[in-house]
């Protein structure tokens, strides 16, 4: 079965960097677009970053566009967001997700357990 | 970017009791919306997509319904199970939007 585990949070400062990691397994990874989709303490869902299959596009909501990076790592079935210039609204429970297919690239049909990521002076 | 509206924010109801959750879009999305569940500290899973298809493995007591702007979440008989928070996300124009989430209570 599809599985998907995120790691990397953690408490940083503002300014500073990080990178969240999600290891897949249980589908051939390389075949699908996969996200990143974070939720502020206490808020809603809030769609970050996606990737396609084979990494030739990246697309960002605006309020990360130009200090997140995502990528991954095809042979290894991993995906990567690098977080730069960290803001205090940055705070938030990041999870990575897979998309449902080439016909439901913006549908999430499974997640990652999280990774809570704190920005705080 | 389009703008998800969820109805009410929070309902209370009673185990057996029918439950519709409204999701409204700011324009049309014909049926590119997916329903998903959450329950405290855990990730959202996915319920329905395409408004009214069940993803696998998921009770017949969930329907979702709708096209255009208007679509609903109906869950026939509540379970202990199904009381959690419950959002509707459009999945036809870009970015990616979700509701403001719907939290079902038990009354």
């Amino acid at each position: 079965q599809v599985q998907l585990v995120d790691s990397g949070g953690g408490v940083f400062q503002p300014g500073k960097s990080l990178r969240l990691s999600c290891a897949a397994s249980g589908f051939t990874f390389s075949s699908y677009s996969m996200h990143w989709v974070r939720q502020a303490p206490g808020r809603g869902l809030e769609w970050v970053s996606l990737i396609t299959y084979d990494a030739s596009k990246m697309y960002y909501t605006d309020a990360v566009q130009g200090r997140f990076l995502i990528s991954r790592d095809n042979s290894k079935n991993m995906l990567y967001l690098q977080m730069d210039s960290l803001r205090l609204e940055d705070t938030a429970v990041y999870y990575c997700a897979k998309s449902g297919g080439p016909a439901a690239t913006t549908i999430f049909d499974s997640w990652g357990q999280g990774a809570l990521v704190t920005v705080s002076s | 970017d389009i703008q998800m509206t969820q109805s009410p924010s929070s309902v209370s109801a009673s185990v057996g009791d029918r439950v519709t959750i409204t999701c409204r879009a700011s324009q049309g999305i014909n049926s590119w919306l997916a329903w998903y569940q959450q329950k405290p500290g855990k990730a959202p899973k996915l319920l329905i997509n395409k408004a009214s298809t069940l993803q696998s493995g998921v009770p017949s007591r969930f329907s979702g319904n709708g096209s255009g702007t208007d679509f609903t979440l109906t869950i026939s008989s509540l379970q202990p199970e199904d009381f959690a928070t419950y959002y509707c996300q459009q999945a036809n124009s870009f970015p990616p939007t979700f509701g403001q989430g719907t939290k079902l209570e038990i009354k």
